[in-house]
């Protein structure tokens, strides 16, 4: 089993759709999370930190759940710009970070 | 331009060449990192240095050779690279590899490696 899944997708959805990623991590000694963008052809940027209670940033709502070791992302109100690839990042604390595979969204007109 | 910089962003070498690739991050981080992308596939972690010192070799074949001069520079050697080795290559830092303080990695924009 990987230490951290992603559903590849690709997930194609119309602008204006609310669409979610589900990430799951199997080390439960894991600390602190994060998702990533990569844009065809660069290097990834991050997105945004995942804390404990949850954090929002514009359309984007990040969300940890430790008993079940899965993070997600919902992006609402999806804009074309929106479209590339998350990577979601875990790290267990003292130790180095490890990237899922990603996952791939499509926003369509 | 992000606060990581990698020269070249895209380099074509023969096999029998020897080339290096450059990272100099202005964050004042103590970490710095290469990554290997293929095409449509994930991040794979390379080297990692912290304060200087390596701290991790993926099982990296030896035509691939590090440096790390001080914590603001990164080098990767290339050298008897195969047409296989062609590929993204990110070098990325961060303040340290202990990631409790919810801090994550900055990105290179790349050198995008073809090997003939």
């Amino acid at each position: 089993r990987k230490e951290v899944e992603q559903d590849p997708g690709p997930f194609n959805v119309p602008e204006g759709a609310t669409v979610a990623f589900n990430c799951t991590y199997s080390n439960s000694a894991s600390q602190s999370f994060f998702w990533y963008r990569q844009d065809c052809r660069k290097e990834p940027k991050l997105l945004m930190s995942v804390y404990s209670s949850g954090n929002e940033d514009g359309r984007f709502t990040a969300q940890l759940n430790r008993a079940s070791q899965y993070i997600s992302l919902l992006i609402r109100d999806s804009k074309l710009s929106d479209s590339a690839t998350y990577l979601c990042v875990v790290n267990i604390n003292g130790g180095k970070s490890t990237f899922g595979d990603g996952t791939t969204l499509t926003v369509k007109p | 331009e992000t606060g990581v910089t990698q020269t070249p962003r895209h380099l074509v070498m023969g096999m029998t060449n020897k080339k290096s690739l450059k990272c100099e991050q202005h964050l004042g981080h103590n970490a710095m990192y290469w990554y290997k992308q293929s095409a449509k596939k994930p991040l794979e972690l390379m080297f990692v240095y912290n304060f200087k010192e390596q701290t991790e070799n993926n099982s990296v074949p030896s035509r691939f050779s590090p440096e790390c001069p001080n914590s603001s520079h990164l080098f990767l050697h290339l050298h008897t690279l195969q047409p296989e080795d062609s590929a993204l290559y990110l070098c990325a830092s961060s303040q340290s590899p202990d990631r409790t303080r919810g801090i994550g990695y900055t990105f290179g924009s790349g050198t995008r490696l073809t090997v003939v």
